[in-house]
């Protein structure tokens, strides 16, 4: 697609409830990085993909939070037993590393709110 | 990679040209200059980058000091769609890299 694309755009969960966030990146995108933006606060790293490589997953806050991604495609995020700090933005974002001047394109985000 | 600096918040009067500075005090050669924005209820937006040269573009314009310690992001004619929060990153060439975004500076254009 022409952007980074998210899904659901909104997502409101009961307290334990598990949730999962979509991201699907700019074809051809090889990184791909997941951030959550608390209200009023800066991005949060939590954790980054790049082509086949492991993963980086030092923001990950707590073993309730996974991320998979299948090759260089789609990535979903999951939140295990949500709490009421988990409401936020998450925001996923892609770049094609190597070029040394590639930007990074974020999707709109997914607005979770745990209730 | 190098950390930055910006003021936290901004004000603009609309079509007034805004000048967003931002210290990078410790940048290294290879390191280049971001600028992003963000929009209430919307993700980050890449408006212009540079390494060592001043940049325009449709957007805006990046002049980046003489030892490359600084740079200011100028929007030439400010309008009330630019209140955001705009952030001021460096990144290396290549390689993996996993961009930081502080707190920003929140430009507020007022009529």
């Amino acid at each position: 697609g022409a952007g980074v694309s998210q899904s659901p755009s909104n997502k409101v969960t009961e307290k334990g409830k598990d949730v999962e966030l979509r991201c699907d990146p700019i074809s051809g995108h090889t990184a791909l990085y997941w951030y959550r933006q608390r209200l009023g606060q800066g991005l949060e790293f939590l954790i980054y993909f790049q082509g086949n490589s492991a993963p980086d997953k030092s923001g990950l806050p707590s073993d309730r939070f996974s991320a998979e991604r299948t090759g260089e495609s789609v990535s979903t995020l999951t939140i295990q037993r949500t709490q009421q700090e988990d409401s936020a933005v998450y925001l996923c974002a892609s770049s094609f590393q190597g070029t040394g001047l590639g930007g990074y394109t974020f999707g709109s985000g997914t607005r979770l709110t745990v209730v | 990679d190098a950390k930055t600096t910006q003021p936290p918040s901004m004000d603009c009067a609309e079509g007034r040209a805004a000048n967003l500075p931002c210290n990078h005090s410790t940048i290294s050669g290879n390191e280049y200059v971001y600028w992003y924005r963000q929009i209430h209820s919307q993700g980050p937006q890449y408006i212009i980058h540079g390494l060592k040269n001043n940049e325009t573009n449709e957007m805006a314009s990046l002049i980046i000091t003489e030892d490359r310690k600084s740079s200011t992001l100028i929007l030439p004619h400010a309008t009330l769609r630019d209140t955001a929060v705009y952030y001021c990153i460096v990144k290396a060439s290549g390689g993996s890299y996993i961009p930081t975004f502080g707190r920003g500076t929140s430009l507020i254009v007022h009529p």
